[in-house]
């Protein structure tokens, strides 16, 4: 069975720190690994998402990578801002189209 | 820009009853998904279909239905509403290719008393 692990549950950090977020998965068949955030009574909004073949990607302040044979992700979010706070989940796709979650870390950036 | 409409934020409904959950994306989508979200267990997959009147269970599908009958909606069924399934519902599209991220509602929170 699929499982996606993210350390920590939550992390609270001062306005301007880099800080990562780390996500484990056991099935090395990944077609992709997807970040998203969600805030709080809301939906989920897609961040990243990196294939199988793929080492990182980045959009902005935000670095996501992947290592296939650790069945290791991060995510790198640097300068942080209070907007940043949110619950970050990442997910793994194996083929089947839908989606494995981790349980998500709750991300405070103090002012 | 994708939208994912989940017809209801809120809803409170008793034992017992049928509730219908509806779901509509406006971007042509193949792939139609329906979670659920509960504190200390993430989300969990109930449903899914990759076309129109196709579907397949997922983890938890024990006590709900779905119907598509057309391509960009997803209706998620409780048959008879049982106090555990008190959650918070997400539905989520995408396209059919490999590597195309999923796109979410704003979720419905429901309530069985």
């Amino acid at each position: 069975k699929q499982e996606v692990t993210q350390i920590p549950a939550a992390l609270s950090v001062p306005e301007g720190e880099n800080l990562v977020l780390n996500c484990s998965f056991t099935d090395s068949a990944i077609y992709n690994l997807q970040w998203f955030r969600q805030d709080p009574g809301k939906g989920l909004t897609s961040l990243l998402l990196i294939q199988s073949s793929q080492r990182e990607q980045t959009s902005g302040r935000l670095n996501a990578s992947l290592d296939k044979s650790s069945g290791r992700s991060t995510l790198y979010i640097a300068a942080s801002q209070p907007g940043d706070s949110a619950t970050y989940l990442c997910a793994e796709d194996t083929g089947r189209r839908a989606l494995t979650f981790g349980s998500g870390t709750r991300l405070q950036v103090q002012p | 820009d994708v939208k994912v409409t989940q017809s209801s934020r809120y809803l409170v409904k008793r034992t017992g009853e049928k509730v219908f959950l509806e779901c509509v994306q406006d971007m042509d989508h193949e792939n139609m998904f329906w979670y659920r979200q509960d504190p200390g267990l993430g989300l969990r997959l109930i449903y899914f279909s990759y076309d129109v009147k196709m579907k397949e269970k997922g983890d938890i599908p024990e006590g709900y239905s779905v119907s598509r009958e057309k391509k960009e909606r997803f209706s998620l069924i409780l048959e008879s509403a049982s106090t555990n399934q008190t959650s918070m519902y997400l539905c989520a599209s995408s396209l059919s290719q490999d590597n195309q991220p999923q796109h979410f509602g704003d979720g419905t929170r429901l309530s069985i008393l």
